[in-house]
């Protein structure tokens, strides 16, 4: 069974501060990908990271993933109060989605 | 574009009685996959269908329980609750077409077992 682990749990961040949440994965996963969950909401697919090496960016985010090392990150850039939200990170064995926990960012003015 | 739609958004039952979940996959979609997420936790995978039967299972008891129709959409049933069972239940659909496809979620319905 792939076991997915985000840490941190919970980080709190100045706007306009950099951080990064680390995703570690057991064992081989096909694939690597980032989801973020509003307060009451359904998740949002932000990336999908297929092999190693790769890497992706959209706005002050950006994804990139190490298969040798099971690592998968999501670099945040000059935070800012939007992207308060929890961000889970998931890998695949073909037809089944393994989570993470999820970490819960907040972002303070 | 209709994306994956879920009914009802919310649902209180008794212990013991049974509950049914009903899911639309996106448009274009074949594949519905149902997740249940506990209060501060990930998704966890219940089951997976495709081609209207059950493709593979994750690991919860046979009180859940599924089905596709020739439309595509999906049922959630699940029999006997129990209080553990509270959570938001997710419906989430694919292409089996294509090599990769990141799951696209509905907005899930809230049962609440009391």
């Amino acid at each position: 069974e792939l076991k997915v682990e985000q840490n941190p749990l919970f980080l709190s961040m100045q706007e306009g501060k950099n951080y990064t949440i680390y995703c570690n994965y057991s064992t081989t996963s096909d694939r690597l990908y980032w989801y973020r969950q509003d307060p009451g909401k359904s998740l949002e697919s932000l990336f999908v990271l297929l092999s190693n090496g790769a890497v992706k960016q959209e706005g002050r985010l950006m994804a990139s993933l190490d298969t040798k090392a099971r690592l998968s990150t999501l670099h945040i850039t000059a935070a800012v109060h939007d992207l308060s939200a929890t961000y889970f990170c998931a890998g695949d064995t073909g037809n089944q989605f393994y989570f993470g926990t999820g970490t819960s960012l907040t972002v303070i003015p | 574009d209709a994306g994956v739609t879920q009914s009802p958004t919310h649902l209180i039952k008794t212990r013991g009685q049974q509950v049914t979940l009903r899911c639309s996959p996106k448009s274009g979609h074949d594949t519905v996959s149902w997740y249940q997420q506990a209060l501060g936790q990930g998704p966890q995978f219940i089951f997976q269908y495709y081609e209207e039967e059950e493709r593979q299972r994750g690991n919860f008891p046979d009180r859940f329980s599924g089905h596709q129709f020739p439309n595509y959409s999906s049922e959630l049933n699940v029999n006997a609750l129990l209080l553990g069972d509270s959570a938001l239940y997710l419906c989430a659909s694919s292409h089996s077409g294509q090599g990769y496809s990141p799951l696209h979620f509905g907005n899930g319905t809230r049962l609440t077992v009391t």
